[in-house]
């Protein structure tokens, strides 16, 4: 069963970059989308993007000047930077697998990591 | 972007009920619709593909119908473990995006 864990610092400052790295179990990295998704607090869920294993990207662009995505095949994880981070980027930050073919949907999601943007 | 609305924002309602929970595009997405089901403190959980596919290992009382701009995901026989938060999510273009979610809990 395939397995995703989210890793990073969970108190940030504004102004920072914020990185998150997802890591893969049970499972090949290779041949899928890998994505990441937030909430902030009692809020709707949020695309920010997507990776292929081969590191073709798709991102948001309403994050799109903030974000990028990288992929270690060799370490199955996959990693996320968010540039200039203020407190409306505090968020429950997920990772997750896209199912796959032409289903653009998420069928394996890593429990979430709280980052907080606080002075 | 396409926005996606849902009604009701919440809905209460006992165990063996059926609850229908509606989802609106605002433009056509074909049969690209997703259901999750989310619970506090958790990831969400897919549910429903391709408006109507039940994702394997979920109980055959969830189903999912719809297609172009308006969609439903009925609940038939509410179990206990069913009181959740249900967010749809289009998988039409980019951005992928959401619903607000609803929220059904015990009356």
């Amino acid at each position: 069963q395939v397995q995703l864990q989210e890793s990073g610092p969970g108190l940030m400052k504004p102004s920072e970059t914020l990185s998150l790295t997802c890591t893969v179990s049970g499972g090949s990295i290779s041949s899928y989308y890998w994505n990441w998704i937030r909430q902030p607090a009692g809020k709707d869920l949020e695309w920010i993007g997507r990776i292929y294993s081969n590191g073709n990207t798709n991102y948001n662009p309403s994050l799109n000047s903030r974000v990028t995505m990288s992929v270690d095949t060799s370490k199955n994880q996959f990693s996320l930077k968010l540039t200039s981070v203020t407190a409306a980027d505090t968020a429950v930050y997920f990772c997750a697998r896209e199912m796959g073919g032409p289903n653009w949907v998420f069928d394996h999601w890593g429990q979430g990591t709280l980052v907080t943007v606080s002075s | 972007d396409i926005q996606m609305t849902q009604s009701p924002s919440s809905v209460s309602t006992s165990v063996g009920d059926r609850v229908t929970i509606t989802c609106r595009a605002s433009q056509g997405i074909s049969s690209w619709l997703a259901w999750y089901q989310q619970k506090p403190g958790k990831a969400p959980k897919l549910l429903i593909y391709a408006a109507s596919s039940l994702q394997s290992g979920v109980p055959s009382r969830f189903s999912g119908s719809g297609s172009g701009t308006d969609f439903t995901l009925t609940i038939s026989n509410l179990q206990p473990e069913d009181f959740a938060t249900y967010y749809c999510q289009q998988a039409n273009s980019f951005p992928f995006t959401f619903g607000p979610g609803t929220k059904v809990d015990i009356k």
